[in-house]
């Protein structure tokens, strides 16, 4: 079946350091990839998204490139800031398996000043 | 913006009570999920819809049940509330075609049952 892994954290970073979350897929079909924020005490909120092979999604300095022939779509910022501190979630939705999403365990990230 | 509304950011209740947490959109939105987050396993889906009045089991239904009984609204019920229910709560909601747009989450609401 479908799922996603991504690196565990939790990752610790100083302030404009490089970031890379790594996250990994199974899809049976043709997934469209996500990466979700969640800030503390809220809710997920949608960061980018890619729908097709080597497609790159983009917001807020962060970038993931999807990678079919590696099933990869890691999440980098070339410098991060203290309130990029948060807790990021690959996902993935398969249209073979209908609107239901598969979210990988998350990767608590904080950045100290 | 597609706004959705979880009626209470925290709620404490006892052991045995019924527990309802109310969802609701604005956007029209065709498909609507509710999942719980706890520390180590991530999201886990309890119960989705996909249209007025339809529910489907997730991956951990027991000791929930949901009411969809207008587009806008997604009700998730504890029937009787236990310790092991104490979790973060998130809705979400999407168009038909998710694998396009994506969820979009609710602010949560943290649930303790004492």
């Amino acid at each position: 079946g479908d799922s996603v892994t991504q690196m565990e954290g939790p990752v610790t970073l100083s302030e404009e350091a490089c970031l890379t979350i790594n996250c990994t897929y199974t899809a049976t079909g043709y997934p469209s990839l996500f990466w979700y924020v969640q800030y503390p005490g809220e809710g997920l909120q949608l960061l980018l998204k890619a729908t097709k092979a080597d497609d790159k999604g983009s917001n807020k300095g962060f970038e993931a490139t999807y990678r079919k022939e590696t099933t990869s779509f890691h999440l980098e910022k070339g410098s991060v800031q203290v309130s990029d501190s948060a807790v990021y979630f690959c996902a993935l939705s398969d249209r073979g398996t209908g609107n239901q999403f598969y979210f990988g365990t998350g990767t608590s990230l904080t950045v100290i000043p | 913006d597609v706004k959705v509304t979880q009626s209470s950011r925290y709620l404490v209740k006892r052991t045995g009570e019924k527990v309802f947490l109310e969802c609701v959109q604005d956007m029209d939105h065709e498909n609507m999920f509710w999942y719980r987050q706890d520390p180590g396993l991530g999201l886990r889906l309890i119960y989705f819809s996909y249209d007025v009045k339809m529910k489907e089991k997730g991956d951990i239904p027991e000791g929930y049940s949901v009411s969809r009984e207008k587009k806008e609204r997604f009700s998730l019920i504890l029937e009787s509330a236990s310790t092991n229910q104490t979790s973060m709560y998130l809705c979400a909601s999407s168009l038909e075609g998710a694998h396009s747009y994506g969820y979009t989450f609710g602010s949560g609401t943290r649930l303790t049952v004492v």
